[in-house]
C-alpha cells in the first residue's frame, strides 16, 4: 500500500526555519517525481515545489524561490522540505504528494503538516 | 506563469444532478491536466489525469475533457459523497499552477 507521512510542522517565528520530511512506502521511491503543495486557512491549493526521482531537477514556485529548498535521500524514501526565512503567509498546511509517472497528477498525498509562522 | 481558472466558482445541485465544471489555461497545456477533489480537513484526491484519464479507484460518473486552454470535468448523476471542492492544475510547465476550485454544494 503507498504511503507518504508528513511531519516536521509547527509554530516558527518570522525570518525563522523549518525542516519538512516525508516518508515513503510502498513504491520504488526513487522512480518518482514528488511534489509539495500547501494550503493556507480557508485558501485554495498552490503547488510549492517538486523534484525529479534522481534528485538531479527541482522545480519551485516564484513565492518561494530563494527560500525554500527541497531535497530526497532516495536511501531513505524520504523527501524534504528546507524552510528558511519564512514570512506569514507560509502559513498552510503542506502535503507531500507523489507524482504519477510520464503525465500530469499527484495521485498520492499525505494528511498534512501544519506550519503557522507567527510571532 | 500559466494561469488557470475555473468557472463556476461555486454551484449548488442535487443528488441526481449532472454538473460540469470547466477550467481555462492562460496558453495552451496539450492534455497536461489534472483535477482534484477535495473534502474540508482532508488532503486532495486525484480524480483525472492527462485530461481525460480516470485514476485508479475513481467511479465512473466522473470524466474529463478538453484539450489546448479548454477543459471540462463533468460528474454524471451527483451523488452525496460528491458534495466537495474541485480543482484543476496544469503540469505541461513549471511552475505546476492550480485553478482556484469550484465548490459544489447541496441546493
Amino acid at each position: 500500500e503507498v504511503q507518504v507521512l508528513e511531519s516536521g510542522g509547527g509554530l516558527v517565528q518570522p525570518g525563522g526555519s523549518l525542516r519538512l520530511s516525508c516518508a515513503a512506502s510502498g513504491f520504488t521511491f526513487s522512480s518518482y517525481d514528488m511534489n509539495w503543495v500547501r494550503q493556507a486557512p480557508g485558501k485554495g491549493l498552490e503547488w510549492v515545489s517538486g523534484i525529479s526521482g534522481s534528485g538531479g531537477k527541482t522545480y519551485y514556485a516564484d513565492s518561494v524561490k530563494g527560500r525554500f529548498t527541497i531535497s530526497r535521500d532516495n536511501s531513505r524514501n524520504t523527501l524534504y522540505l528546507q524552510m528558511n526565512s519564512l514570512r506569514a503567509e507560509d502559513t498552510a498546511g503542506y502535503y507531500c504528494a507523489k507524482g504519477k509517472m510520464l503525465v500530469v497528477g499527484m495521485d498520492f498525498w499525505g494528511q498534512g503538516t501544519t506550519v503557522t509562522v507567527s510571532s | 506563469d500559466i494561469q488557470m481558472t475555473q468557472s463556476p466558482s461555486s454551484v449548488s445541485a442535487s443528488v441526481g444532478d449532472r454538473v460540469t465544471i470547466t477550467c481555462r489555461a492562460s496558453q495552451g497545456i496539450n492534455n497536461w491536466l489534472a483535477w482534484y477533489q477535495q473534502k474540508p480537513g482532508r488532503a486532495p484526491r486525484l480524480l483525472i489525469y492527462a485530461a481525460s484519464g480516470l485514476q485508479s479507484g475513481v467511479p465512473s460518473r466522473f470524466s474529463g475533457s478538453g484539450s489546448g486552454t479548454d477543459f471540462t470535468l463533468t460528474i454524471n448523476s451527483l451523488q452525496p459523497e460528491d458534495f466537495a471542492t474541485y480543482y484543476c492544475q496544469q503540469g505541461n510547465n513549471f511552475p505546476f499552477t492550480f485553478g482556484p476550485g469550484t465548490k459544489v454544494d447541496m441546493k
